[in-house]
């Protein structure tokens, strides 16, 4: 089944302690991206990525890494979490840049940072 | 910078009964993708439909179509025969076509929707 597959789906943690945030999916596309939902905000992009070793900035990556060495994986780095990243993420994935493709979304991360 | 807007919060439709959705978006652009996600309580993002700027046509897909009008800059989802599952928050979205850009989804707000039986 073609799918994005984001762990864990729950995380609650303390102020300071990293964590890593994993999404990986089998469709062998190139475009993966994080998002973050807040209520009253939508959702708003933190990083993307083109393809392997290519990543940027979306719209709030303060706080934030990300690296794709293998094209199917992505994760999300929090090293050093703060209760303003309280947030649900989600990782999605998509073919190409320019086409006309929704994106694929995992199930999302429900990370609490106390 | 691109934008969206969905300016109403919230909606209620009667079960059965047709509702439509409100989405504005802002961008000097001239090609680019427009989406309607679904979220329903499991959270879970749901494609409903998309839209292709170049195309004069409506998108449809079974109970579910869109008012596109691009010089407008208006994208309303009309969802006919409302059932009890579309009850969930749907968010419009914007993805620029130009070639090589960032293929981020720029999303609205949300609107959330319920269904009354």
């Amino acid at each position: 089944e073609a799918q994005v597959t984001q762990n864990p789906r729950y995380l609650i943690t303390v102020t300071g302690k990293k964590l890593t945030v994993t999404c990986s999916q089998n469709m062998n596309h190139e475009y993966m991206s994080w998002y973050r939902q807040d209520p009253g905000l939508g959702l708003r992009q933190i990083y993307y990525s083109m393809n392997v070793e290519v990543t940027d900035k979306g719209d709030v990556p303060e706080g934030y890494k990300v690296s794709r060495k293998e094209k199917r994986n992505f994760p999300l780095i929090l090293e050093s979490p703060s209760p303003n990243q309280t947030s649900l993420y989600f990782c999605a994935s998509s073919l190409g840049g320019s086409q006309l493709y929704g994106y694929t979304f995992g199930s999302g991360t429900r990370l609490t940072v106390v | 910078a691109q934008t969206v807007t969905q300016s109403q919060p919230e909606m209620s439709v009667q079960e059965a009964e047709t509702v439509t959705l409100s989405c504005t978006y802002d961008t000097s652009e001239s090609d680019y993708y427009l989406f309607w996600y679904k979220q329903p309580p499991s959270r879970q993002m749901i494609l409903v439909i998309r839209q292709e700027a170049y195309k004069q046509q409506n998108a449809t897909e079974n109970r579910f179509s869109v008012n596109f009008q691009k010089a407008a800059k208006s994208f309303s989802l009309k969802i006919s025969d409302s059932q009890l599952g579309d009850a969930a928050m749907y968010f419009c979205a914007y993805r620029s076509a130009l070639s090589g850009a960032n293929s981020k989804l720029t999303f609205g707000k949300g609107i959330t929707l319920s269904v009354r039986p």
